[in-house]
């Protein structure tokens, strides 16, 4: 059963303090790792592919960086606009590989 | 921005009563996926849906869930008989046939309240 573990729960950073978040899986053959973002009340809104160890994505002040055990959203100077919810979701090839797996996320909160 | 639109924002029942969630997903897209998020939990794949049927289902979706393409526009949930754990946000989500399998578009949800 694919497995996906968010860490940490929470976290609170100023404004400018760079942080990673992490996700660590484990799947019966990756093909895909994705990043999301969800805000209150909302869907989850797409940020990022990754598909093998070694990739590297990058969006304003966000880069996902992926190994072969686990994936990282590096936050680089965030800004009061970054809190949210980060989640992370592995596709593997159980099933018919339509369904992705999300861990619990990582709650952001960026203060002035 | 294209966006994926969800009805109702919020729905409430009694325990055993028939529910209908609907959602309208973007017009060209192809490939359409029901997730739900229990309070505090963690989004869950329920079913992927795919040129008129069923792709890939969860044990989650059960006999009491099924899921209909009824047009071009519409695709909608429905639970049967509503269980008191059927309590949650309920997700649509769809995907342009050239995207990979996991960069979905989700709709803002239904949250769907069982007394």
């Amino acid at each position: 059963e694919d497995q996906v573990t968010q860490s940490p729960e929470a976290l609170r950073l100023q404004e400018g303090e760079s942080s990673s978040l992490n996700c660590s899986y484990t799947v019966s053959g990756l093909r895909g790792l994705f990043w999301y973002r969800q805000d209150p009340g909302k869907g989850p809104e797409f940020l990022f592919t990754l598909y093998s160890a070694g990739e590297e994505k990058e969006k304003e002040r966000l880069k996902a960086t992926l190994t072969k055990k686990e994936s990282f959203l590096h936050i680089t100077a965030p800004k009061p606009e970054d809190s949210a919810t980060y989640l992370c979701a592995v596709r593997g090839i159980t099933g018919g590989g339509n369904k992705l797996t999300f861990g619990t996320g990582t709650q952001l909160k960026v203060e002035l | 921005e294209p966006e994926v639109t969800q009805t109702p924002s919020h729905q409430v029942t009694q325990m055993g009563q028939e529910v209908i969630l609907r959602c309208v997903p973007i017009s060209n897209h192809l490939y359409f996926y029901w997730y739900r998020q229990i309070l505090g939990q963690k989004v869950e794949f329920l079913v992927s849906f795919y040129n008129n049927e069923i792709s890939e289902k969860s044990e989650i979706f059960d006999d009491q869930f099924s899921v209909e393409r009824p047009d071009g526009s519409n695709f909608t949930l429905k639970i049967r008989s509503t269980k008191l754990e059927d309590s949650a946000m309920y997700f649509c989500a769809s995907r342009a046939e050239l995207a990979a399998t996991g960069e979905l578009f989700f709709g803002e949800g239904s949250r769907l309240t069982v007394l």
